[in-house]
């Protein structure tokens, strides 16, 4: 079957950097994505990784190993405004349309 | 530029009854999306549009589930009959064809509860 394992939450202070990562386990890879949903919002994107390496966007960054079946996202400077729940999921299917995703990690951020 | 609007926003039912939900992607947009969270459990695919053509509905959980998408537009989503297992959010997302396909844009969900 196709599973990801994420941590369920994630507790740090504003400034603090937070990594949270992402195993996974599908068929049909094409890529490794992340999205950040605030409590009623819509989940809204980050980042995508297709290939090995890093990605930066600002303060956000996310990793992906293809050989580990292992990605994660880097949250550096946290701010208030980044408490939200964030997922990764596996973009999958005959042409790669199909989001499989993770049961979401929960980051908050205290004072 | 509007983004990926859905109606109603809450849904309360009861067993048996008959739900649409809607959904109206981004301008622009051929790939139109499902999901759905059930309580507890993960975001999960129910099907695909590209333009009006069902791509992938595999997700779809059995034959009370119908979508349609007309004229490659906006997208409906009805269950029929409902049953209490239904309940959860249903999420629509667009995104545009080639090489951003991979972005998908979600609306704010629908939250249906089947009493």
């Amino acid at each position: 079957g196709q599973s990801l394992e994420q941590p369920s939450e994630v507790t740090a202070v504003e400034g603090a950097i937070v990594q949270i990562n992402c195993t996974y386990q599908t068929s049909g890879f094409y890529g490794l994505s992340w999205y950040q949903q605030h409590d009623g919002g819509a989940p809204t994107f980050l980042s995508y990784n297709a290939l090995d390496g890093l990605e930066e966007t600002g303060r956000f960054s996310s990793f992906l190993s293809r050989s580990d079946s292992y990605g994660y996202l880097l949250l550096q400077e946290l701010q208030m405004k980044d408490s939200a729940s964030y997922f990764c999921a596996v973009r999958r299917g005959a042409a790669g349309n199909k989001l499989t995703f993770g049961g979401g990690t929960r980051v908050l951020v205290k004072p | 530029e509007a983004g990926v609007t859905q109606f109603p926003s809450h849904s309360v039912i009861e067993k048996g009854q008959t739900v649409t939900l809607r959904c109206d992607p981004i301008s622009g947009h051929d790939n139109l999306y499902w999901y759905r969270r059930v309580m507890g459990k993960e975001i999960k695919f129910l099907l695909h549009f590209v333009k009006e053509s069902k791509q992938d509905e595999s997700g779809m959980p059995n034959n009370r589930f119908l979508a349609e998408r007309t004229g490659g537009t906006y997208s409906t989503l009805k269950v029929q009959p409902a049953e209490l297992e239904d309940s959860g959010v249903y999420f629509c997302a667009s995104s545009p064809g080639g090489a951003l396909t991979y972005e998908q844009y979600f609306g704010p969900g629908t939250r249906l509860t089947v009493t």
